[in-house]
């Protein structure tokens, strides 16, 4: 079966650096999206990945390392407006996005 | 209108009715999706369509049904709602279909069945 494993949630504080990582078991992989979403609203785009490495916009990072099945989503200068999930998502091999269940994140001051 | 709106925002549904959900994109995007998201679980993707005129069944397609007569609207048909289709319904548009391309969403519908 395809799987991807996000933690359910995590707390940070205003200011500081957060890690949520993305772990995915999938047939094939074409690519990895993670999506902000804040509560009650839709998802939007943050970052796009296909290739082993870094990828830095911004105050936000993802990360992939396809040997490992493995992606992170860093956050870096935490605001208040980031209390949100971010949602991990896949493309199989048949090309069909594959969803995490997402991570709620909470900001504390 | 810009990018992607969804009607109703909410709506309470006695089971056994039928209900539309529609979805309106002004982006001319070719590929549509509809998706429903429940608490601890992923989005789970309903029903697509890679182009006008064309649709395919997703993940949790039965008790649903969708049609792509134009590039702008794909609506979301509930035959005869049951109390397992209470969710959160998401409509969403890619310029190609593919999984590639990043995907716009609508703000949703909150559909309770009683």
């Amino acid at each position: 079966g395809q799987n991807i494993d996000q933690p359910t949630e995590m707390t940070a504080t205003e200011g500081a650096i957060v890690q949520i990582n993305c772990t995915y078991q999938t047939s094939g992989f074409n690519g990895l999206f993670w999506y902000q979403q804040h509560a009650g609203e839709a998802p939007t785009f943050l970052s796009y990945n296909v290739l082993d490495g870094l990828e830095e916009k911004g105050r936000f990072s993802s990360f992939l390392s396809r040997s490992k099945g493995y992606s992170y989503l860093l956050l870096k200068e935490l605001q208040m407006k980031d209390s949100a999930s971010y949602l991990c998502a896949v493309i199989d091999s048949n090309y069909q996005l594959i969803w995490g269940a997402g991570t709620k994140l909470i900001i504390k001051p | 209108i810009a990018g992607i709106t969804q009607a109703p925002t909410s709506q309470i549904l006695a089971a056994g009715r039928r209900m539309t959900l529609r979805c309106t994109q002004d982006m001319r995007h070719n590929a549509m999706y509809w998706y429903r998201q429940d608490l601890g679980l992923g989005l789970r993707l309903i029903h697509y369509s890679n182009t006008a005129g064309t649709t395919g069944k997703g993940e949790v397609p039965d008790g649903y049904s969708v049609s792509r007569a134009n590039t702008d609207d794909f609506p979301l048909t509930l035959a005869s709602a049951v109390p397992s289709q209470t969710s959160v319904y998401f409509c969403a548009s890619s310029d190609t279909s593919g999984g590639a391309d990043t995907q716009y969403f609508g703000p949703g519908t909150r559909l309770t069945v009683l």
